[in-house]
């Protein structure tokens, strides 16, 4: 089993709203990872988390606060965003953060209205 | 930081005609992975390859590391290969998978 699961795949919120994008993976992989992607441009990281404690936090405003709960859950918490936060995210995993190859799941699809 | 470029940036193909999409980096890499991003946005691995040559179906990928460039060929094009391919790298032994501006392609009935 190769998949990751996000969830949702959609979600529309409002400046002022709080929301959580949910990732999970049963390969037991100890590293995961936020990428976010606009449109017509490749992904670029914002997060890794290494055997649960984030590792790299490539200077992303704290408006996106992520969470691991454990090694198969990655949360990313949504507060205050702003309309250009639009975008994809995807969670990816790997066997850990040096090593080994990275699957993502399907993503989520932010509007920020 | 490493710099990853990929090339052509657009590709127009007949169905069932081949194609080379080449990758070049500019330090030594640890990983090195191709994706097909299909229209729905989905990442779809295709090639975990930081060194050597592999063969799956009608895709190959060669990388040679001495040289810091990739190849991915697609034989036999379909309508359903349409899409964009992405070449990542990590590099230092570390996990930070960087992603070249990727190549889109189109294949035409």
């Amino acid at each position: 089993d190769t998949e990751v699961t996000q969830t949702p795949k959609h979600l529309v919120m409002g400046m002022t709203n709080k929301k959580s994008l949910k990732c999970e993976q049963h390969m037991g992989h100890r590293a995961m990872y936020w990428y976010k992607q606009k449109a017509k441009k490749p992904p670029e990281l914002m997060f890794v988390y290494s055997y649960e404690k984030l590792s790299i936090n490539e200077s992303v405003p704290s408006r996106f606060s992520p969470e691991c709960p454990n090694s198969s859950l990655l949360n990313l918490h949504l507060h205050a965003l702003q309309p250009e936060d639009s975008a994809l995210y995807l969670c990816a995993s790997s066997r850990a953060e040096s090593t080994g190859e990275l699957f993502f799941g399907e993503g989520s699809r932010l509007t920020v209205l | 930081g490493i710099q990853v470029e990929q090339s052509p940036p657009d590709l127009i193909l007949q169905e069932g005609a081949n194609s080379t999409l080449r990758c070049n980096f500019s330090d030594s890499v640890n990983n090195l992975q191709w994706f097909h991003q299909n229209p729905w946005g989905q990442l779809i691995n295709l090639f975990y390859i930081p060194s050597g040559t592999k063969q799956n179906g009608r895709l190959s990928a060669t990388t040679v590391a001495t040289e810091r460039y990739s190849l991915l060929y697609i034989s036999s094009s379909q309508t359903t290969d349409s899409g964009v391919y992405f070449c990542a790298v990590s590099y230092n032994q570390g996990g930070k998978l960087i992603f070249g501006q990727g190549t889109e392609l189109s294949v035409k009935p």
